[in-house]
């Protein structure tokens, strides 16, 4: 079964805006992470919610977890133009491996 | 900030032929992954090895892939004979637990088979 799938968005927007995008899962977690991938170059990783947890910040990162609704979403306050890459929500089911949704592509045009 | 490190950045090999994609983990980790973006896809989980061995893999791990951890350092993934759709950004990862913390990923290695 597919899980992370996020909304198959493409955001555009301007510097200093907030960027939110979501992802939904079908399966039960123990974690779900988020990763950066800028153009051509690896995964970076971003953040780590544990099933347990309901919110956490990271720097200009929120993610937010429902484990009722099965979804997260990411928000970036305050972007910037170096915030232009695709995002990607993996979970991790315990099963020593992740499951990728499908990227959302973000623009931050300066 | 320590790295993984994955050699070559790119590569390019006919149909059939055998290439070994290498990486470097980060040294105190101890679980290692492949996994593979075809482009415009998801990424996908290819292999997770631990204790040196495959802990799990994913149905696109048949028999023409195999990994390899030859030393303390290197862990490698052969695919033994390329098929034009393996063509694929192909990441390395390294975690220090299960469940804990998130991955370390590599820049990838682009392979495209002709």
């Amino acid at each position: 079964s597919q899980q992370g799938e996020e909304d198959p968005q493409a955001l555009s927007i301007q510097e200093g805006e907030n960027a939110t995008m979501n992802c939904s899962y079908k399966t039960s977690i123990n974690n779900l992470q988020w990763y950066r991938q800028n153009s051509g170059r690896g995964l970076v990783h971003l953040i780590l919610i544990r099933s347990n947890e309901r919110e956490k910040h990271s720097g200009r990162l929120r993610v937010t977890l429902d484990t009722s609704k099965k979804s997260s979403s990411l928000l970036i306050t305050a972007s910037r133009a170096a915030d232009t890459a695709s995002y990607f929500c993996a979970t991790d089911a315990g099963n020593n491996r992740l499951a990728f949704g499908k990227g959302n592509q973000v623009v931050v045009i300066p | 900030e320590p790295e993984v490190t994955q050699t070559p950045s790119h590569q390019v090999t006919q149909m059939g032929q055998e290439v070994i994609l290498r990486c470097v983990p980060i040294s105190n980790h101890l679980y290692f992954y492949w996994y593979r973006q075809i482009l415009g896809q998801k990424v996908e989980f290819l292999v997770s090895f631990y204790n040196n061995e495959i802990s799990e893999k994913s149905e696109i791990f048949d028999d023409q892939f195999s990994v390899e951890r030859p030393d303390g350092s290197n862990f490698t993934l052969k695919i033994r004979s390329t098929k034009l759709e393996d063509s694929a950004m192909y990441f390395c990862a390294s975690s220090a637990s299960i469940g804990q913390g998130g991955y370390t990923f590599g820049s990838g290695t682009r392979l495209t088979v002709v």
